[in-house]
Order: structure tokens, then sequence, then C-alpha cells
């Protein structure tokens, strides 16, 4: 089945490590997102990429590296550079055709990794 | 860039209607409406989305102002699976950004 997926889903890391987490797609969505959320609190954008090669800042991106290498994968860095990394990320995809064919402007979201720093 | 505006929490009554405002004053005229709710620890779910008219799918309506500042999401009648957070969003085009707000708490009750 078509869909998205993030691992691991569960993940803990020691101050000062970086950590990667994996996004993928088998949906043929040009673009891919990342944004975080904090307990209680909305999601933020973190990068997004519109196109093999290419990405974007969002609002919260420092501390955060991504690469898009492939259409499939977008995986996000969690730097030691980020002060506060403990939070649930959600990753996901959307098809950005144009208006009038298969284009809803829908997300399609994984289930999210829980990142914990210890 | 547009943003939205919810109340922090809404209560219902299972099997009414339940009705959660959004703002978005600021909206451009290319920008769409959408709706998506999460319920706990889970990716968020799509619900329904708009540009100017109103829109109804299996799951809820949309009911957007004629100046676009405002819309209603509608849940004809409620049910406890539908006690999740109710995010009002914006979408510019398709550069595909796509700004959350706080979202509105919905709890549905017996």
């Amino acid at each position: 089945d078509g869909g998205i997926t993030q691992s691991p889903k569960y993940l803990f890391r020691k101050e000062g490590q970086n950590v990667t987490l994996s996004c993928e797609q088998n949906l043929n969505h040009d673009a891919m997102y990342w944004y975080r959320q904090d307990p209680g609190q909305g999601l933020r954008l973190i990068y997004y990429s519109q196109i093999v090669n290419d990405f974007q800042k969002g609002d919260i991106a420092e501390g955060y590296s991504v690469s898009r290498e492939k259409k499939e994968s977008f995986p996000l860095t969690v730097t030691s550079a980020q002060k506060n990394p403990t939070a649930f990320y959600l990753c996901a995809s959307m098809n950005t055709g144009s208006e009038g064919t298969s284009n809803t402007g829908e997300l399609f979201f994984g289930e999210g990794s829980r990142l914990t720093v210890l | 860039d547009a943003k939205t505006t919810q109340p922090t929490s809404m209560d219902c009554a299972e099997g009414r209607a339940a009705n959660l405002p959004c703002n978005h004053s600021t909206i451009s005229g290319n920008e769409y409406v959408y709706w998506y709710r999460q319920i706990h620890s889970q990716g968020p779910q799509y619900i329904i989305h708009g540009l100017k008219n109103n829109e109804t799918n299996e799951m809820a309506s949309l009911i957007i102002t004629e100046d676009r500042k405002s819309s209603t999401l509608i849940l004809p009648h409620a049910t406890l699976r539908d006690t999740a957070v109710y995010y009002c969003i914006v979408r510019v085009g398709n550069t595909g950004k796509l700004i959350f707000g706080q979202g509105t708490t919905l709890q549905v009750k017996p």
C-alpha cells in the first residue's frame, strides 16, 4: 500500500550526539515536509522540499539539517546545535501537481518519531 | 503568509453538531483553507479544504465567509471518536508551505 513511513518510532540520544530521522514515501509526491510538535502545542515547520535536490527552511530550522537526494526520501538530522531536541517529529508529503488533476493539496503524514534526549 | 486563530478548546454533546470556527483575516486570494485533526500522538488526518465555496464531504462541511476572513468546520453528528485537536491551516497556492495554528481541542461528551 502507498504511504509515508517514519523510523524509528522512538529514539533516545545523549546530549551532544547527532541523530538522523528517516522519512520515506512511495506516493510519488514531489513535496515533503518536516514538522516538530511539543507537548500541548501545534505543529511547527522545520524544513520543506518541493523537488529533489532543493529544500527551504521553515520557521524553526536552526539546529536541523536535511537532504533530498531522492524523491522518495527526506531524512532529518537533529544536530547537537539544537538546544531542545526532545519532541515529536512528523514527516509529511504532498502531491503538488496542477489543480484540477489529482492535486487536492492534502498532506499525508507519517506516524511520527518521538525523540528523547537523555 | 496568512495566520489562523482558533479557540483553544470546545465541548460538544455526542450526536449534536460540532461547529469549529477559524479566523484567517489576512488570507490572500490564492490561499486555501485546510482542516486537519490529530488524535493524541498520531499523525494529523486530513478532513477537508476549500478556497472560496462551501465544501462538503463524508466527514464534514466547510463554510467559508464571503470575504474569506473566517471559516467554520461542521461535524454534523459528533461522536466520541471525534474527540481530537482540530487544526485550521492555510496553504499558499502551490508553494507547499502550510502554516499550522495552535488548534482547537474538541471534547465530545456522552
